[in-house]
């Protein structure tokens, strides 16, 4: 089955730019989304298509992507963005393929 | 504003029933696809289901762990989505989150409800 890696954890000081990446073999041909997840609440939507930003999310978030691996920025990262990061694509087989990466817990 | 506000969870013993409700504002369900994802506690997403958009009940897709347990659907009358749980295992124990499901082929989810626990225990 399809699978989405990403590293457990990453740490930044407050101020610093924290990146997350997320690969698999199907991103070159298919858009990655991220998540982010603070604790004990629903996740939500901070970067769709690889690069796009939902309104109202911070401009301090931004995606790239490069073959299979897609990134998650976050510049001059501050205490409120500690919190679980997901990415999200879907399998390119044709089927309803939904796949989420493991998460990535950053810490500030 | 577009909100989703899931209901129904709850402690059930292996091998019983739920239904979970998912009571969409702000958007007509009829007019796009919507998911269940759920979590284990201390784990990550998981997707679960999905049904397409559209007035005729729409498509029905569900991940291979839950296929002919869980089932999905919709009522556009009352804007509101369910999933109907039989035959639950432990393993099901997870908070159940439904959101609306964009970009058909590329699927990405927004917004999310704020999840309803279903917790499988004797």
């Amino acid at each position: 089955s399809y699978e989405l890696t990403q590293p457990p954890s990453v740490s930044v000081s407050p101020g610093q730019t924290a990146r997350i990446t997320c690969s698999g073999d199907a991103l070159p041909k298919k858009y990655a989304h991220w998540y982010q997840q603070r604790p004990g609440q629903a996740p939500v939507l901070v970067i769709y298509k690889d690069t796009e930003r939902p309104s109202g999310i911070s401009e301090r978030f931004s995606g790239s992507s490069s073959g299979t691996t897609v990134t998650l920025t976050i510049s001059g990262v501050q205490a409120e963005d500690e919190a679980d990061y997901y990415c999200q694509s879907v399998d390119s087989s044709g089927t309803y393929g939904v796949v989420f990466g493991g998460g990535t817990k950053l810490t500030v | 504003e577009v909100q989703l506000l899931e209901s129904g969870g709850g402690l059930v013993q292996p091998g019983g029933s739920l239904r979970l409700s998912c009571a969409a504002s702000g958007f007509s369900l009829s007019s796009y696809a919507m998911s269940w994802v759920r979590q284990a506690p201390g784990k990550g997403l998981e997707w679960v289901s999905a049904i397409s958009g559209g007035g005729s009940g729409g498509s029905t897709y569900y991940a291979d762990s839950v296929k002919g347990r869980l089932t999905i659907s919709r009522d556009t009358s009352k804007n509101t989505l369910y999933l109907q749980m039989n035959s639950l295992r432990a393993e099901d124990t997870a908070v159940y989150y439904c959101a609306r499901d964009l970009g058909f082929g590329d699927n990405w989810f927004d917004p999310w409800g704020q999840g309803t626990l279903v917790t499988v225990s004797s």
